[in-house]
């Protein structure tokens, strides 16, 4: 079965702009979760939407913000870039989400990122 | 905030080693994963744990919860060159009605042929 995709894999932005990233999770997974990894932080979770609900977030201010429509693509928006928002930017679909216990839970596909550039 | 602490950072093995790394925190996690990450790729799950004390093995990984649910451990035998990469262990953590999953720093592994 497909993949995760995410769109676009590159782009380089200036500080003030704002960005939008998407993500297509595979088929039949209705979480979707967003991370931001760089070197000095390494992955740090965003936050989790399940069937269009945001259920769970990480510690990130409010410019960094999302949405997931009904057929469970998600897109994550950063406004106000700065430039410690260069990062690559990770989409991850899961069957069991961040939520509950046993099997599935925390299991999660990624994709390939997206790569953000602030200048 | 809670944090994993992973080591070791970097590992130099030779083909055919065996290779140990580490997970802990000062927090409980009630689940720990591992996954592998490859250059210019996401992270690709490895083996997912569940219950205190469990031992998990996924062909030549083996990884453990630790007993105190605070620590996790991942052994590779007989490392071969496609091990090359870095190995990051995450724990979730959920209470109420919230999932926080927290990753390690990663340990990068570097195989001589």
């Amino acid at each position: 079965k497909a993949g995760v995709t995410q769109t676009p894999r590159y782009l380089i932005k200036t500080r003030g702009q704002q960005v939008t990233l998407s993500c297509s999770p595979i088929s039949g997974h209705r979480s979707v979760s967003w991370y931001q990894q760089t070197p000095g932080q390494g992955l740090q979770f965003l936050f989790e939407y399940f069937s269009e609900t945001q259920r769970n977030k990480g510690n990130f201010p409010g410019r960094f913000s999302g949405r997931q429509f009904s057929n469970s693509r998600s897109e994550m928006n950063v406004s106000t870039l700065e430039l410690g928002d260069s990062a690559l930017y990770l989409c991850a679909s899961s069957l069991g989400g961040l939520r509950g216990q046993g099997a599935n839970t925390g299991e999660l596909f990624f994709g390939e990122g997206s790569r953000l550039t602030v200048l | 905030g809670q944090q994993l602490n992973q080591s070791p950072q970097s590992m130099f093995i030779q083909e055919g080693e065996d290779v140990s790394m580490n997970c802990t925190s000062s927090s409980i996690f009630n689940t720990w994963l591992w996954y592998k990450q490859d250059p210019g790729e996401g992270p690709v799950l490895l083996i997912a744990l569940y219950k205190a004390g469990e031992l998990t093995s996924n062909g030549r990984l083996t990884a453990q919860f630790g007993i105190t649910r605070k620590d996790s451990f991942l052994n590779i035998s007989a490392s071969i060159p496609s091990d090359v990469g870095i190995y990051f262990c995450a724990g979730l953590n959920y209470g109420g009605s919230q999932g926080n999953l927290i990753f390690g720093k990663g340990t990068k592994l570097s195989v001589k042929p």
